[in-house]
């Protein structure tokens, strides 16, 4: 299976305190994807990293990407309480045609004020 | 900002009866998809959508499920018989390229309950 598996399944931090989560897939990928739901949400799309980038940033955020562990971790700093929601990752697989992203089970992360 | 758009936000329905949720794509989006997502799982892929026909579909996309872009704005999907099991929040998303480093933009999603 291509599908991406987060851990922890629960995080529970305090305001100001950095998350980190992490993701593990099982077979060659072109991109992984993190998501964030809201609880009753959409998936909002956070962050892209392709399989040649080791690590990027966006605000807060910062991605890194390990092809040879298949792995990915995500890492909020300075978290706020606003950050609490579900965190998924997702891959796109490398061939057959499909660009479909397949959904890990997601991280649910707290942040208390 | 532009946005994916779904209604209902909330549909109740009989087993057995015939439901059609409908999404708003962004605008200039070529590629249409569905996920559904039951409480507490994983979001599941369903089928994605390209000049107006599948382009790709999941085992769980089977002859109860259509989608149709009736216009040049909506994007539809129906269950024809809904079973208890279809109770999940459907999400419709949409994106420019449909590559696989193209952005899918998902909607608020559209919880069905099936009783």
């Amino acid at each position: 299976s291509q599908q991406g598996e987060e851990d922890p399944q629960a995080l529970s931090i305090q305001e100001g305190e950095n998350a980190t989560m992490n993701c593990s897939y099982k077979t060659s990928i072109n991109n992984l994807q993190w998501y964030r739901q809201n609880s009753g949400r959409g998936l909002v799309h956070l962050i892209l990293i392709r399989s040649n980038e080791r690590e990027k940033h966006s605000g807060r955020l910062r991605v890194t990407l390990d092809t040879s562990k298949k792995s990915s971790s995500l890492l909020i700093t300075a978290s706020r309480a606003a950050d609490t929601a579900s965190y998924f990752c997702a891959t796109a697989p490398t061939s057959g045609g499909s660009y479909i992203p397949t959904f890990g089970r997601g991280t649910s992360l707290i942040v208390h004020p | 900002e532009p946005e994916v758009t779904q209604t209902p936000s909330h549909q109740v329905t009989q087993m057995g009866q015939e439901v059609i949720l409908r999404c708003v794509p962004i605008s200039n989006h070529l590629y249409f998809y569905w996920y559904r997502q039951i409480l507490g799982q994983k979001v599941e892929f369903l089928v994605s959508f390209y000049n107006n026909e599948i382009s790709e579909k999941s085992e769980i996309f089977d002859d109860q499920f259509s989608v149709e872009r009736p216009d040049g704005s909506n994007f539809t999907l129906k269950i024809r018989s809904t079973k208890l099991e279809d109770s999940a929040m459907y999400f419709c998303a949409s994106s420019d390229l449909g590559g696989a480093t193209d952005t899918q933009y998902f909607g608020p999603g559209t919880r069905l309950t099936v009783l």
